[in-house]
């Protein structure tokens, strides 16, 4: 397909695992977001790639979560020793890069993250 | 710190009227700003963007204001349908030059037949 895929679209996982999560952006699109949204609440910002620079990693929350590029396209999202709290959709959402970044984020449907 | 408000309420509307929705931010000088729609279970898909210098911007039923001294955008849906019910979020520039989002928790519309 034509958009952003994100798998898996659901994961259940106990407590203390690591998991991994995959984005497969818009052929062509030089950026690439991960967000989360807990229940009730408002997307959060995770991580940013722009092409070959370092990402902006500002909004992770603790060194478990870790982020990689490969190639500059497929983004794999790693959270490690997983913690209730980290119960949310992680949305991942990718953009061309235009003058001042004022472009449209494309996104995925997600991954249901669930912590027994 | 920055903050991007939205109506928590829901907003129910008969169907045929406008629905207009409102957006309020704090401790920004965006360049711009987006309004995507969320479905349930669903990503959030672009609907607008308006930049800082631009007071109103329309794409077919949709009509999007941007008052950057009262730091606030409106939009609206005209003629609404059942099929406009969604949440509706308003997004800001993380840093006022560009990069990634931060969104509003949104307001959900319901148009009712």
């Amino acid at each position: 397909g034509a958009g952003v895929s994100q798998s898996p679209s659901n994961k259940v996982t106990e407590k203390g695992k690591d998991v991994e999560l995959r984005c497969d952006p818009i052929s062509g699109h030089t950026a690439l977001y991960w967000y989360r949204q807990s229940l009730g609440q408002g997307l959060e910002f995770l991580i940013y790639f722009q092409g070959n620079s370092a990402p902006d990693k500002s909004g992770l929350p603790s060194d478990r979560f870790s982020a990689e590029r490969t190639g500059g396209s497929v983004s794999t999202l790693t959270i490690q020793r997983t913690q209730q709290e980290d119960s949310a959709v992680y949305l991942c959402a990718s953009s061309f890069q235009g003058a001042g970044g004022n472009q449209p984020q494309h996104f995925g449907d997600g991954t249901r993250l669930s912590i027994l | 710190s920055q903050k991007i408000e939205q109506n928590s309420e829901a907003l129910n509307i008969q169907e045929g009227k406008t629905a207009t929705l409102t957006c309020n931010y704090t401790n920004y000088s965006p360049a711009y700003l987006q309004w995507y729609r969320q479905d349930p279970g669903r990503g959030p898909v672009f609907l607008l963007l308006i930049r800082e210098n631009e007071k109103e911007k329309r794409k077919e039923r949709l009509k999007v204001t941007f008052d950057t001294t009262l730091k606030q955008s409106l939009f609206h849906i005209t003629a609404s349908q059942p099929a406009d019910s969604a949440t509706y979020l308003c997004a800001l520039p993380r840093r006022d030059s560009g990069y990634a989002l931060n969104f509003g928790k949104g307001t959900s519309l319901l148009v009712t037949p």
